[in-house]
This record gives structure tokens, C-alpha cells and sequence, in this order.
């Protein structure tokens, strides 16, 4: 397929780790990103791995990559309620062009 | 470091009617594009520039759509007739320059089309 998939909803306790997957299209994407969007603001870029790694970690952040299935998937440890949010997955194509999943809205509960 | 701005955040136009969207980038990046989100799904490109060439324009509807960064920095697009399917937010980022590891979003404007 030519789109980039993410699950629609995600819903978590506050504490609990969120698991948020996607998977890509283009083997050949370079780089692949985690944006966070919350209401009304733009995309904020909470982190990316380079095709080369498969594993990438950053403080309550863990990015894993299988190239083999191109699955990516972020966790969040300890979710809080400040982590609500909108979450998008994305590759780099040609000329550093980004595909966007349509992403993936996180409800954290109290 | 001020981010990237947008301007309007909010626009309502009537179809047929022309609208034109601003963005002024982070200073000293090369590299600005503009995206547009329609509810629901991710962000789409419309334009690449690098400085005040365009990398990337596949994607725009040249027949309504016309973007400009004459002195590689600030950028406008432009919709001349706007459609309906047109209502999204226009999303401008810019990035330092080769790869867009760093790109940087701003707020938003989001086009309404009645």
C-alpha cells in the first residue's frame, strides 16, 4: 500500500506505558519520526531513528524499528494526562518529503 | 528562538473567493514547506523550498494553488478559487537544510470554505 498506518484511538490509565504502532511504506526512508499534536497547536517533533537503528531510547521515550515488517512504534512510560494528545508517525521520502500516518489520539485516564 | 508564525490563525471564505496564507520561518533555516491537514488525517505536502527554489511541488493543485518564498525566507500560499474541499489547516514548518530531522511546525491556519 502507499500509506503510512497508525490505529485511530488509544486509550491508557495514567501510570500505565501507551504502545502506539505504525507501519511504512518506503524501505528506503532514511530517517522516521514521532510528532506529538495537541488541540489547536501544531506538530511538535518528540523524537526519530535513523534507518540504521533499531532501537532508540529518550527518558520516558522508546522507539523501536523493525525494517524487516517496516513497523515502528513508540512507548511511553509512566503516561500521564499531559501525554493526551495526537501522535503521527511519519517517513522520509525523496527530498527529505515526510508521509504522515493519519495519526493516533492518545486518552490518558486518571 | 521564536518559532515559525503563521498568519491567519483563522480564515472563512466564501468558495469561489481567494485567500492567501503567510509564514515566516525560524531564522537561518533554509528549508520551508507547507503542509495541509485535513480533520482527521496526517499532514500532506504541498511545497518544498530550499532557499527560494522550489525542491517539491508534486503534490499542489497548481491549477488553484500558487506558492511563493521570493527572498528565501518568508512565504506565501495562495488558493485562487478555493473549494470547498479546500477547508483543512495549512501547516508551515522549516527545517536547517538537508535532511529535516529539526523541522519545526508552526500553529497553524485553519481555512474554512462555506
Amino acid at each position: 500500500g502507499e500509506d503510512v498506518e497508525q490505529s485511530l484511538f488509544l486509550s491508557v490509565r495514567e501510570g500505565d506505558s501507551s504502545v502506539i504502532n505504525c507501519t511504512y511504506t518506503d524501505s528506503s526512508s532514511t530517517y522516521l519520526y514521532w510528532y506529538k499534536q495537541e488541540p489547536g497547536a501544531g506538530l511538535q517533533l518528540l523524537t526519530y531513528i535513523f534507518s540504521n537503528m533499531d532501537m532508540k531510547q529518550d527518558q520516558r521515550l522508546t522507539v523501536l524499528l523493525n525494517k524487516k515488517d517496516k513497523h515502528l512504534s513508540l512507548r511511553i512510560a509512566d503516561t500521564q494526562t499531559g501525554d493526551s494528545a495526537i501522535y503521527f508517525c511519519a517517513e522520509s521520502i525523496r527530498n527529505n518529503d515526510m508521509r504522515f500516518g493519519a495519526g493516533t489520539r492518545l486518552t490518558v485516564k486518571p | 528562538e521564536a518559532g515559525v508564525a503563521q498568519s491567519p490563525r483563522y480564515k472563512i471564505i466564501e468558495k469561489r473567493q481567494s485567500v492567501a496564507f503567510w509564514c515566516n520561518p525560524i531564522s537561518g533555516h533554509a528549508t520551508l514547506y507547507w503542509y495541509q491537514q485535513i480533520l482527521g488525517q496526517g499532514p500532506k505536502l504541498l511545497i518544498q523550498f530550499q532557499n527560494n527554489g522550489v525542491v517539491d511541488d508534486s503534490q499542489l493543485p497548481k491549477d488553484r494553488f500558487s506558492a511563493e518564498r521570493l527572498k528565501g525566507v518568508d512565504s506565501t500560499l495562495k488558493i485562487q478559487p478555493a473549494k470547498l474541499e479546500d477547508s483543512a489547516v495549512y501547516l508551515c514548518a522549516s527545517s536547517l537544510g538537508v535532511t529535516n530531522t529539526e523541522a519545526f511546525f508552526g500553529q497553524g491556519t485553519r481555512l474554512t470554505v462555506v
